[in-house]
């Protein structure tokens, strides 16, 4: 059962252009949201959370939206760059229990930012 | 402030044998998760370490252990691995809820 998905396993984005990356939940009792950034042969990068007592979260270029009615969450990058090509991870997990570090993660989508 | 690091980076073993792989955490970060990633499935929660006690645990079948010393570091162990155990094992290291998670370059794990 897949509490975290990513339909899209694939973007393709111009550089400059705005890459929306899209996740969705089943699991209502999540309440903290991540992305991740992973290139090759490297681990995942931290880039931006949102808890879900906000709807958006803006760091630089990055904007993270959640819906939580929907169980929706979204990662707009804008202007996107060629060295945004990479693959993302959307994670979430429940913080209120208060005992557990762990990440449910999306199976990721590739990001392609071509110029 | 170094990042977390994980031994061996490569490992390559035979259906039947034993791995361990070790995860150094970033230093004064308590919490250690281990995950598997592999493709099409993406990451998948092993277990999480806080302060040498496992705190939580994912849906992987007893031959997939771990623990943690008192210096944070934490090892992962596999017994009588499976062809289906090759992946790429990610540790991850937080200072403690709610702060994110830092990841390990990761250990490519491949079992003939």
């Amino acid at each position: 059962d897949q509490q975290v998905k990513q339909n899209s396993p694939s973007l393709s984005v111009q550089e400059g252009r705005i890459s929306i990356l899209n996740c969705d939940y089943t699991n209502s009792m999540f309440d903290y949201f991540l992305w991740y950034k992973k290139y090759p042969a490297e681990g995942p990068t931290f880039l931006i959370s949102i808890s879900s007592i906000k709807d958006k979260n803006e760091d630089g270029r990055f904007t993270v939206f959640l819906n939580k009615s929907a169980k929706h969450l979204s990662l707009h990058i804008v202007p996107s760059q060629p060295g945004d090509s990479a693959v993302y991870f959307c994670a979430a997990s429940q913080r209120k229990l208060g005992n557990t570090d762990k990440l449910i993660f999306g199976t990721g989508t590739r990001l392609q930012v071509f110029p | 402030k170094a990042g977390v690091t994980q031994t061996p980076r490569y490992l390559i073993k035979t259906r039947g044998q034993q791995v361990t792989l070790s995860c150094s955490p970033i230093s004064g970060h308590r919490s250690v998760s281990w995950y598997q990633q592999t493709p099409g499935q993406g990451l998948q929660f092993l277990f999480e370490y806080f302060s040498e006690t496992q705190r939580n645990k994912g849906n992987f079948p007893g031959r997939f252990s771990g623990r943690q010393f008192s210096n944070s570091r934490s090892e992962m162990n596999v017994s009588t691995l499976e062809l289906g155990d090759s992946a790429l094992y990610l540790c991850a290291s937080s200072l403690n809820l709610p702060y994110e998670q830092y990841f390990g370059p990761g250990t490519r794990l491949t079992v003939t």
